[in-house]
């Protein structure tokens, strides 16, 4: 079964500063992966995903993330950090139409 | 369009008591899905719908019943609550393709319902 793994449960950055956000998967097949957002009491809205045409995706929100098959990652990043990007993030892999989450990481931004 | 809406936003249970989660999708979505949020363990699958008339098991399906009601609604039952079930709930729904669902699709996500029982 394929799976991920986020490093780091909260990050906690300043505001204009890089975020940058660890995704590793376990796969024995070219994997589907996807970053999602929650904020507060909402429910989950997708960021990006990858589906294998380019290994580097562009998101919503000035996000985006890089598929490195060497790495078994898909590292989410944004250049600069804003007040509105506090909220948490979940990387997770789909298998026959069924999504795997990672735990989570709660990103808080200092003004 | 609503999206994903799902009632009751909170519900507070006893512990032995039944309830039934709602769950509706506008996007002539093919596919739906149940999900609880659990602080630290991500979203874990209880139960899914590939199409109207099918349903399957998740990661965590023990004590808890579905039916795809047609093709918009999607219900999640508990017969007999247990503290353990305490957690946020989720329903999700994605792909509205004729020639069936693919795992690139997108899952869209409901405002979820939190569920406490006592």
């Amino acid at each position: 079964a394929q799976s991920v793994t986020q490093l780091g449960s909260h990050v906690s950055v300043s505001e204009g500063a890089l975020v940058l956000l660890r995704c590793n998967y376990s796969s024995s097949v070219p994997p589907y992966l996807f970053w999602y957002v929650q904020y507060p009491n909402q429910g989950l809205q997708l960021l990006l995903k990858y589906t294998s045409a380019a290994t580097l995706v562009k998101g919503i929100n000035g996000f985006e993330a890089e598929f490195k098959k060497s790495e078994t990652s898909f590292h989410l990043t944004k250049p600069s950090a804003h007040m509105s990007d506090a909220a948490e993030y979940f990387c997770a892999v789909s298998e026959r139409n069924k999504l795997s989450f990672g735990a989570g990481t709660t990103v808080t931004v200092r003004a | 369009n609503a999206g994903v809406t799902q009632t009751p936003k909170f519900q507070v249970l006893k512990t032995g008591q039944s309830m039934t989660l709602q769950c509706a999708q506008d996007m002539n979505h093919n596919s739906m899905y149940w999900y609880r949020q659990d602080p630290g363990m991500g979203l874990r699958l209880i139960y899914y719908s590939a199409s109207e008339g099918t349903t399957d098991k998740g990661e965590v399906p023990n004590g808890y019943n579905v039916s795809r009601l047609n093709k918009r609604e999607f219900s999640l039952r508990l017969e007999s609550a247990a503290p353990s079930q305490t957690s946020v709930y989720f329903c999700a729904s994605s792909g509205s393709r004729t020639s069936g669902a693919s795992s690139t699709d997108t899952q869209y996500f409901g405002p979820g319902t939190r569920l406490t029982v006592l």
